[in-house]
C-alpha cells in the first residue's frame, strides 16, 4: 500500500523555467514532510521539509506548498538550473522515537540548457 | 567527518549466497535505517533501529536481517539472496530530537 503518491514520474523543463513536483497522501498521522534530491550514484540528501502548521515555505528558489485539507502538498523550483537534474522524492513521517520516513515513487527532472 | 559510510558499494552474488552489507556512521546519530531502491517504487524501509539494543521491521523485511552491533554501526544480512534483491540498498541515520535522515552513498547489489 502506497502512502505517498507522486507525480510526474519524469518532467523535462527549460531552463529558467518552473519545476512542479506533486505529492499525496492518505495517512493523517504524518506530521512532517520533507522533499530529498538525490543525483545519480548517490544518496539522496535532504532538499526542504514542511509541517502541516504552515501552507508554504520557501528555501532559496525551492517552495514547499502544503495543503492540509486535501492532503497534497508540492515542490515548486523557480528559475530551474541544468544543475537541478536530478531525482525528486517527497515524503512523510509520523511521530514517534524512529520517525520512519515514507516514500514517494521519485519524479526524474531533467532541466534542458 | 565522513558521515555515513556503507561498504561495499558494488556487489555480485548468485542465488542461495549469503553476505552482509556494512554501514557506519560517525555523527552519534541513535536513529539508523536500511532501505532499498527500485526504479519506479522510491526507497523502502527494510528495517530500522530507532536507538542502540532496539531493531524493527519495516515495510519490506522477509529476506534480511539486521544486526545493530554499536551505536556506529548497522548491518543488514542477506542469508540466501534471490534475484528479488537486487536493489541499491541505503542506510540512514538520525539524530535524536531531529527529523532529518543522512543517508549513505549507496551499495549496489545484483543477484545472478
Amino acid at each position: 500500500q502506497q502512502q505517498v503518491k507522486q507525480s510526474p514520474q519524469s518532467l523535462i523543463v527549460q531552463k529558467g523555467g518552473i519545476s512542479i513536483i506533486n505529492c499525496a497522501y492518505e495517512n493523517t498521522a504524518f506530521d512532517y514532510f520533507p522533499w530529498y534530491q538525490q543525483f545519480p550514484g548517490k544518496g539522496p540528501a535532504l532538499l526542504i521539509a514542511i509541517r502541516p502548521d504552515v501552507s508554504e515555505k520557501k528555501e532559496g528558489r525551492f517552495t514547499i506548498s502544503f495543503n492540509k485539507s486535501a492532503k497534497q502538498f508540492s515542490l515548486h523550483i523557480m528559475d530551474s538550473q541544468p544543475g537541478d537534474s536530478a531525482t525528486y522524492f517527497c515524503a512523510a513521517s509520523i511521530p514517534g522515537s524512529a520517525r520512519q520516513l515514507t516514500f514517494g515513487s521519485g519524479t526524474q527532472l531533467t532541466v534542458l540548457p | 567527518n565522513a558521515g555515513v559510510t556503507q561498504t561495499p558499494k558494488f556487489q555480485v552474488l548468485k542465488t542461495g549466497q549469503s553476505m552482509t552489507l556494512q554501514c557506519a556512521q560517525d555523527m552519534n546519530h541513535n536513529s539508523m535505517y536500511w532501505y532499498r531502491q527500485d526504479p519506479g517504487m522510491g526507497l523502502r524501509l527494510i528495517y530500522y533501529s530507532a536507538s542502540e539494543g532496539t531493531t524493527d521491521k519495516g515495510e519490506v523485511p522477509n529476506g534480511y536481517n539486521v544486526s545493530r552491533l554499536n551505536k556506529r554501526e548497522f548491518s543488514l544480512r542477506l542469508e540466501s539472496a534471490a534475484p528479488s534483491q537486487t536493489s541499491v540498498y541505503f542506510c540512514a541515520s538520525r539524530s535524536r530530537g531531529m527529523n532529518e535522515q543522512f543517508f549513505g552513498p549507496g551499495t549496489r547489489l545484483t543477484v545472478l
